[in-house]
């Protein structure tokens, strides 16, 4: 069971627009910066938004992250079929002192 | 270029030893905290250790505590995962990253590829 509750599956068909929730508590994502992960099995994982809602260059715009108390969001829009990747979101946590990453969402583009 | 490369996983047996390597290159290795991140097959990434710019600081998951120790050596741009004790459900795709800034706990901008570390019998 992760800190961090991420839903298992998200799915939307091209050009559609999905959100992927991540909830946690105030000793992680209440008190820390949240940070998204796009990862396709046997590559590496691929930085998507950092701060809650920066996208470090390269990221496109359709990406974008928020962050609420101690919940976080990831929205991707005009979905592609190159999304479909599982997604993490991740945040340190200050109680325990360590980084905590959700359980994962795999994004199926229909 | 800016890149992380793992090496040194393998199949090994039950209570044995392992030692894992990141060589860094393309970026100052001694700026930036670093991070081992592992997948186990069919599960989600799982953190497993920090380590801090000069290596005084240093925190782990609950599940590696005792068993393994990261460790780095800034003048030859490297960082080190000593496992030891393995077991079974330690088997996982074994990731080192890169923190973005010298921001304690920031993102992680940079992954290597992963190198595999199986443990059976």
């Amino acid at each position: 069971q992760s800190v961090l509750t991420q839903p298992p599956s998200a799915s939307g068909t091209p050009g559609q627009r999905v959100t992927i929730s991540c909830s946690g508590s105030s000793s992680n994502i209440g008190s820390n910066t949240v940070s998204w992960y796009q990862h396709l099995p046997g590559t590496a994982p691929k930085l998507l938004i950092y701060n809650n809602n920066q996208r470090p260059s390269g990221v496109p715009d359709r990406f974008s992250g928020s962050k609420s108390g101690t919940s976080a969001s990831l929205a991707i829009s005009g979905l592609q079929s190159d999304d479909e990747a599982d997604y993490y979101c991740a945040a340190w946590d200050d109680s325990l002192n360590v980084v905590v990453f959700g359980g994962g969402t795999k994004l199926t583009v229909l | 270029q800016v890149q992380l490369v793992e090496s040194g996983g393998g199949v090994v047996q039950p209570g044995r030893s392992l030692r894992l390597s990141c060589a860094a290159s393309g970026f100052t290795f001694s700026r930036h905290g670093m991070h081992w991140v592992r997948q186990a097959p069919g599960k989600g990434l799982e953190w497993v250790a920090v380590i801090s710019i000069d290596g005084s600081i240093k925190y782990y998951a609950e599940s590696v505590k005792g068993r393994f120790t990261i460790s780095r050596d800034n003048s030859k741009n490297r960082l080190f995962l000593q496992m030891n004790s393995l077991r079974a459900e330690d088997t996982a795709v074994y990731y080192c990253a890169r923190e973005m800034t010298t921001v304690p706990h920031d993102a992680f901008d940079i992954w290597g590829q992963g190198t595999m570390v199986s443990v059976s019998s």
